[in-house]
């Protein structure tokens, strides 16, 4: 079957640096995503890697392992509106289907 | 707004009613998607559509029935539903290609079944 791991809940305070993991079993690969999802709202898009190493957006930075089937997102200086469930997704490489498989996702609480 | 525009927000339906859903993106992307999201579960792919083709049917009931009239709008039929069905349907849009642009989401329907 196809899974993606991540931790269920993590609570950090204002300023601090955290890391999400994500882990990966799935039938193909095109990449690693991330998305931002505040309670009630839309999944937003944060990130993306295609390749090995690490991707920086600002406060959010985003890494990949394709040899070990791992990614993480980091978000550093951390703020009250961070507090989100974030996701990661994986590109399929079903046919000729353009779809992403989801992760059960991570309940970010930022304290202050 | 996100440019991926859901209704109605919230859809409260009887098992033997029959209700629609709608999305709606003008973005120009050609792939639409329909999403189930439940509690403590991950983001379940139901459908996909590419250049108003169906490419995706993920095992889904066929009390849930899927339209794409054009590449901007997608429907979810909905007849004879059961608890079990009560989530949050998220319609996404995309380029062909997700590549680094990613998908973009609507706020979805939180829709209930009494």
């Amino acid at each position: 079957g196809q899974s993606l791991e991540q931790p269920s809940e993590v609570t950090a305070v204002e300023g601090a640096i955290v890391q999400i993991n994500c882990t990966y079993q799935t039938s193909g690969f095109y990449g690693l995503s991330w998305y931002q999802q505040h309670d009630g709202g839309a999944p937003t898009f944060l990130s993306y890697n295609a390749l090995d190493g690490l991707e920086e957006t600002g406060r959010f930075s985003s890494f990949l392992s394709r040899s070990d089937s791992y990614g993480y997102l980091l978000l550093q200086e951390l703020q009250m509106k961070d507090s989100a469930s974030y996701f990661c997704a994986v590109r399929d490489r079903g046919g000729a289907t353009n779809k992403l498989i989801f992760g059960t996702g991570t309940l970010l609480a930022v304290q202050p | 707004e996100t440019g991926v525009t859901q209704t109605p927000r919230h859809l409260v339906m009887g098992m033997t009613n029959k209700k629609s859903l709608k999305c709606e993106q003008h973005l120009g992307h050609n792939a639409m998607y329909w999403y189930k999201q439940s509690a403590k579960k991950p983001l379940e792919l139901m459908f996909v559509y590419n250049f108003k083709e169906q490419t995706e049917n993920n095992s889904v009931p066929s009390r849930f029935s899927p339209e794409c009239p054009n590449s901007s709008h997608l429907f979810l039929h909905l007849h004879t539903l059961q608890p079990e069905d009560s989530a949050l349907y998220l319609c996404a849009s995309s380029q062909e290609r997700v590549g680094p642009y990613g998908y973009t989401f609507g706020s979805g329907t939180r829709l209930t079944v009494v």
